[in-house]
């Protein structure tokens, strides 16, 4: 079983829909938790930190349930520049805290 | 403007040939790591450094080799000896990884053997 693991889509979806996605992890010493969104061809940007309580930056939410050991991305009223591909991170405390990086999951917003 | 610099942005490397990718950041991180990102695929750690002179192996850091002489400064040189090098190179820093920080990236080289 991959430490991080996402679906890897792609997640195609109608401009002004809701879409959301998760992402399990397997390391129950995981600490910190992180959303990056990568462009084609493009370095990964970091999107949002996900923290215990959750939290929200515009249209995006992100959650973290730790009994279940997955995090959660919501993007509300999607547009089209939202397309790209959305990796998971995650930061072990048990694993000289370096990141694991999920494969990521591929968004396609359709007008 | 504050950032990390990779350079150069397409290298094409011969059979049997080194090369060296150079990344600078001007962000005082303390740390900074090579990842490999081959196309569909997720990132996978090269070499990572936590602190100047010294610097730790990833999970495929057979084929390459790299340094830390400066805080500054992470070049990565991809060696004959890594059969397969073809893709996508990124350099990123992060601030203490200790904390619950993370890293951000260069916009990475593209490396293409010929």
């Amino acid at each position: 079983r991959k430490e991080v693991e996402q679906d890897p889509g792609p997640f195609n979806v109608p401009e002004g829909a809701t879409v959301a996605f998760n992402c399990t992890y397997s390391n129950s010493a995981s600490q910190s938790f992180f959303w990056y969104r990568q462009d084609c061809r493009k370095e990964p940007k970091l999107l949002m930190s996900v923290y215990s309580s959750g939290n929200e930056d515009g249209r995006f939410t992100a959650q973290l349930n730790r009994a279940s050991q997955y995090i959660s991305l919501l993007i509300r009223d999607s547009k089209l520049s939202d397309s790209a591909t959305y990796l998971c991170v995650v930061k072990a405390m048990d694993s000289n805290y370096q990141l694991i990086w999920g494969a990521g999951t591929k968004l396609i917003i359709k007008p | 403007d504050g950032g990390i610099t990779q350079s150069p942005k397409y290298l094409f490397r011969k059979e049997g040939q080194n090369v060296t990718l150079s990344c600078e950041q001007n962000l005082n991180h303390d740390a900074m790591y090579w990842y490999r990102q081959d196309p569909g695929q997720g990132l996978r750690l090269i070499y990572y450094s936590q602190i100047v002179n010294d610097f730790q192996k990833g999970d495929i850091a057979e084929g390459y080799s790299v340094s830390r002489e400066k805080k500054e400064s992470f070049p990565l040189t991809v060696t004959s000896a890594q059969k397969n090098p073809t893709a996508f190179y990124l350099c990123a820093s992060g601030s203490n990884p200790h904390s619950g920080n993370t890293i951000y990236f260069g916009e990475g080289s593209w490396l293409t053997v010929v």
